[in-house]
């Protein structure tokens, strides 16, 4: 069974579109990650949080939105969608060992989403 | 920004040949590193969590060794296998209130049997 999950695994929208995606970990983690890879990058943190009612930006965040809604499910949403979002999308979790907040990081399968 | 770099950006070896590939990072902002491994079709998977000057880890035929002063890690793979082939992605954490990966591009390795 996966322990991070990801809905939906690949997307085709319209621009000016509102989509959701989602992420769900049963591996008890507090602290969740977005984050969007596209070619020729590297993997770039759009939002994190460390709680529930914890939320931070990250390095891209403008045109994104998140929830974390339980400490198990945390949301991306695009408000309205552009085609400079098309992307892979990933979700990531982390544990907090012994306070420390730099621990290996836990990645979901990804979605891979297209604006038209 | 934080400038995470990985060279190469892709490699070829030969099956059972050993390989080497570097991860440069800014060292006045360093807390940990990590390495990922990311195959095809899959989500990166953690090798390495490394936080110590002079740290060396080990998981198999893959050890990585950090030098926090200079800004370095080196990654290697000992007698390379076709199920080594993947992209494998080094990140820095560098604390200081922000939370999160700043992630190098990665290094692309095939393996030629």
């Amino acid at each position: 069974d996966a322990d991070v999950t990801q809905t939906p695994r690949n997307r085709i929208t319209k621009t000016g579109k509102r989509i959701m995606l989602e992420c769900s970990q049963t591996k008890g983690h507090d602290r969740m990650y977005w984050y969007r890879q596209d070619p020729g990058l590297g993997l770039r943190l759009i939002y994190y949080s460390f709680d529930v009612k914890d939320i931070n930006k990250g390095e891209i965040s403008d045109g994104y939105s998140v929830s974390r809604q339980a400490q198990a499910k945390f949301s991306l949403s695009l408000e309205s969608a552009i085609p400079n979002q098309t992307a892979l999308y990933f979700c990531a979790t982390s544990p907090t060992l012994s306070g420390l907040a730099f621990n290996e990081q836990f990645f979901g399968p990804g979605t891979r989403l297209t604006v038209l | 920004i934080l400038n995470v770099e990985q060279s190469p950006q892709s490699l070829h070896v030969q099956e059972g040949d050993s390989t080497n590939f570097t991860c440069s990072f800014p060292s006045s902002n360093f807390y940990a590193l990590h390495w990922y491994r990311w195959e095809t079709a899959k989500s990166p998977e953690a090798l390495f969590v490394m936080t110590l000057n002079g740290d060396e880890k080990k998981k198999g035929r893959i050890s990585a060794t950090l030098n926090t002063k200079e800004g370095y890690s080196y990654l290697y793979i000992k007698g390379s296998q076709p199920e080594d082939s993947a992209t494998y992605l080094c990140a820095l954490y560098s604390g200081g209130g922000a939370d999160g990966l700043t992630f190098g591009k990665g290094t692309h390795l095939i393996i030629q049997p």
